[in-house]
C-alpha cells in the first residue's frame, strides 16, 4: 500500500510563475517530511525539509506547507525557472521508524 | 560532500543469472540503502543496513539479497535475475536513519532480457 501519494504525475509551468507540487500521505505517525529533485541519469538529490512541530519551512525559492489535519504537504517554487525541470518527489518518515517512505514522484516542466 | 558511487551506470543481464551491484561511500556513513525506482510506483525500499554485517528488508526483498563486508560497501544481489526485476537501482546513505536526507548515487539502470 502507498503510504505517499503524489496524484498528479507530471506538471507544466510558465517560467517566472509559481510551481506547487502536492504530496498526501495516509500514516498519521509521519512526523518528518522531504523533498528530493531528480535529474534524469543523476540520483535524487535532498531540496527542503519540514518537521510535525511546523507548517511551514521555507529556503530562498522553495516553501514547503504541511497540514497536518489534511495529511498533505505541499512544495512551492517561486518563480519557477527552467533549471527547475525535474522529476520532485516527496518523503516520510515515523519519529520511531528506520525507513523513509517516498512517493511516486512529480515531473515538473518549466517552460521558457 | 559526501559521494555515493554505484560502480555502473547501465547493465544488461541475462535471465537466471546471479547479478552483482556496488555501491561504496566515502562519508564513514552509519546507514547504507538500495531502493528501485519504477514509473508510476517511486522508489521502493529492498534493504537496508545499520552497521557492517548487519541487513534489514525493505518492502521488496523478494529476489535480492545484499551482502556489507566493509562499512563503505553495500552490495546488492539478485540471486537469479527475472524480467520483472528490469529497473533503475539506487544506493544511499546517511548518518542517521532520522538524518538529513539521504544521499544517493546516480543509479544503475539494469535491464534483465
Amino acid at each position: 500500500d502507498q503510504q505517499v501519494k503524489q496524484n498528479s504525475p507530471s506538471l507544466s509551468v510558465q517560467e517566472g510563475r509559481i510551481s506547487i507540487l502536492n504530496c498526501d500521505y495516509t500514516n498519521s505517525m509521519f512526523d518528518y517530511f522531504l523533498w528530493y529533485k531528480k535529474y534524469p541519469a543523476e540520483g535524487p538529490t535532498f531540496l527542503i525539509s519540514i518537521s510535525s512541530i511546523k507548517d511551514k519551512n521555507e529556503d530562498g525559492r522553495f516553501t514547503v506547507f504541511l497540514n497536518k489535519s489534511a495529511k498533505h504537504l505541499s512544495l512551492h517554487i517561486v518563480p519557477s525557472q527552467p533549471g527547475d525541470s525535474a522529476v520532485y518527489f516527496c518523503a516520510a518518515s515515523t519519529n520511531t521508524g528506520n525507513q523513509f517512505y517516498f512517493g511516486t514522484g512529480t515531473s515538473l516542466t518549466v517552460i521558457p | 560532500d559526501v559521494k555515493v558511487t554505484q560502480s555502473s551506470r547501465y547493465l544488461v543481464k541475462r535471465t537466471g543469472e546471479k547479478v552483482f551491484l556496488e555501491c561504496v561511500q566515502d562519508m564513514d556513513h552509519e546507514n547504507m540503502f538500495w531502493y528501485r525506482q519504477d514509473p508510476g510506483l517511486g522508489l521502493r525500499l529492498i534493504y537496508f543496513s545499520y552497521d557492517v554485517k548487519m541487513k534489514e528488508k525493505g518492502d521488496i526483498p523478494e529476489g535480492y539479497s545484499v551482502s556489507r563486508e566493509k562499512k563503505e560497501r553495500f552490495s546488492l544481489i539478485l540471486e537469479s535475475a527475472s524480467t520483472n526485476q528490469t529497473s533503475m537501482y539506487l544506493c544511499a546513505s546517511s548518518l542517521g536513519l532520522k538524518s538529513f536526507g539521504y544521499t544517493f548515487g546516480s543509479g544503475t539502470r539494469l535491464t534483465v532480457v
